[in-house]
């Protein structure tokens, strides 16, 4: 079955830019999105079709994909943004979770 | 809008088939687009159980293909998971949540509301 690794956690500074990595095989010919979720709460969808934002998802957050890796980028990273993210694929008829990464904002 | 709404037993015994339903609201189901249901055992990741379309097409992860049924009810706009023969490891917050893909490009699928979630405890 398909998987999607990714790191378990990343820190940054507030301000400072924080991105994720989802690696897959040729994950790049595929769409990934990517979701946050806060502690007791649902995921949110802040990254589509690889590089695509929601309404109401700030600039901040941006997406890539390309080769086997797909990237979430956060820019000028907030405290509000501390919160686990998982990237998603499609692969033989099933969605896949990447394995989750937290963030940290110091 | 569209809002979705979990329900069901928050505790289940094993061996026994958990039964969850999704209410959606601010969109009708027959209209398209796939549903689906995907778990989160605590402080693990997320798990994709299966989706639907209300022409009755279904996608069921493989892992749990054999115990998942997913239907529709368009008239109450709902649709429900069932999980049979469940055990410890089925404890999880059950999430259902719509497919913000178009549905005649294949490739795009991505989740873009969700329920808020419902715990079921899978004890004796």
């Amino acid at each position: 079955s398909y998987e999607l690794t990714q790191p378990p956690s990343v820190s940054v500074s507030p301000g400072q830019t924080a991105s994720i990595t989802c690696s897959g095989d040729k994950l790049g010919d595929k769409y990934a999105c990517w979701y946050q979720q806060k502690p007791g709460q649902s995921p949110i969808l802040v990254i589509y079709q690889d590089s695509k934002r929601p309404s109401g998802i700030p600039e901040r957050f941006s997406g890539s994909n390309s080769g086997n890796t797909a990237t979430l980028t956060i820019s000028g990273t907030q405290a509000m943004d501390e919160a686990d993210y998982y990237c998603q694929a499609w692969d033989s008829s099933s969605y896949v979770f990447g394995t989750g990464t937290k963030v940290t904002v110091l | 809008q569209v809002q979705l709404q979990e329900s069901g037993p928050g505790l289940v015994k094993p061996s026994e088939t958990l039964s969850l339903t999704c209410a959606v609201s601010g969109y009708s189901i027959s209209s398209g687009y796939y549903w689906g249901w995907i778990r989160q055992p605590p402080g693990m990741g997320l798990e994709w159980i299966g989706s639907l379309h209300h022409s009755g097409s279904t996608y069921y992860n493989p892992s749990l293909k054999s115990r998942v049924t997913i239907s529709v009810d368009t008239s109450k706009n709902q649709f429900s998971l069932k999980l049979s023969s469940v055990t410890a490891a089925d404890t999880a917050v059950y999430y259902c949540a719509k497919d913000g893909g178009v549905v005649v490009v294949t490739a795009i699928h991505y989740f873009d509301y969700w329920g808020q979630g419902t715990l079921v405890t899978v004890s004796s």
